[in-house]
């Protein structure tokens, strides 16, 4: 089965620090990843997603960015935190649009508090 | 585009109460529909899916019919239980996915 391995778990950053949230997976093979933030009390937004080895979609333009450098590899990255990049943040991953049941399965989330 | 609307919450229920979650979808051809549960501090997980009309998804006591003449989803359980506390999630996918704001469930003993 598949699995989601995100790190770290929580995360407290100055307002202006870099981030690099990382995410692997395992069990399946040339993925479809996202990067979703939740807010708090919020639902999920959808930041960005892969459909394979560097090749990336963003969904909101923000100072945020992600990079996939391996299959199963999935990293979103800042130059320059913000305060309202505060939040819950999910990797998550699914298989191709072939399979048009197949569900997405996340990952436990990075809590980042940004202050 | 594709789109589904879930109600709001938060919904507060007295243990053993039965539970709806209203989830209704708009999309193009025939999606296949989700619901996920978030428990406190994790992620999601999956909970029950439907691919096809009149499917019903069923896990956990939980369950949900595809009506694609309401294009709904509603989530039920007949008797709810203080571990059910959580944020349910309707979800669809056509070549993307696409969720729901959410709904907050506490059962309270």
């Amino acid at each position: 089965s598949q699995t989601i391995h995100q790190w770290p778990a929580t995360l407290v950053q100055p307002v202006g620090s870099p981030l690099s949230l990382e995410c692997t997976v395992e069990g399946t093979s040339n993925p479809n990843l996202y990067w979703y933030r939740q807010a708090a009390g919020r639902g999920l937004q959808l930041l960005f997603y892969s459909v394979g080895i560097g090749q990336i979609s963003s969904e909101v333009p923000q100072n945020l960015s992600a990079s996939r450098p391996q299959d199963r590899q999935f990293i979103l990255s800042s130059k320059k935190l913000l305060l309202s990049d505060s939040g819950f943040y999910l990797c998550a991953g699914g298989v191709g649009t072939s399979g048009r049941g197949n569900e997405q399965f996340f990952g436990p989330g990075t809590r980042l508090t940004v202050l | 585009g594709d789109s589904v609307t879930q109600m709001e919450g938060p919904v507060t229920l007295s243990e053993e109460a039965f539970l709806t979650i209203n989830c209704t979808y708009t999309a193009t051809g025939y999606p296949s529909l989700f619901w996920y549960v978030q428990y406190p501090g994790e992620g999601l997980q999956l909970l029950l899916k439907a691919t096809k009309a009149d499917d019903k998804g069923s896990n956990k006591g939980f369950e949900a019919t595809y009506r694609k003449e309401t294009t709904s989803f509603h989530l039920e359980k007949g008797s709810v239980q203080v571990s059910d506390s959580a944020v349910y999630f309707c979800a669809l996918r056509n070549n993307q996915f696409y969720f729901g704001t959410g709904t907050s469930l506490t059962v309270i003993p």
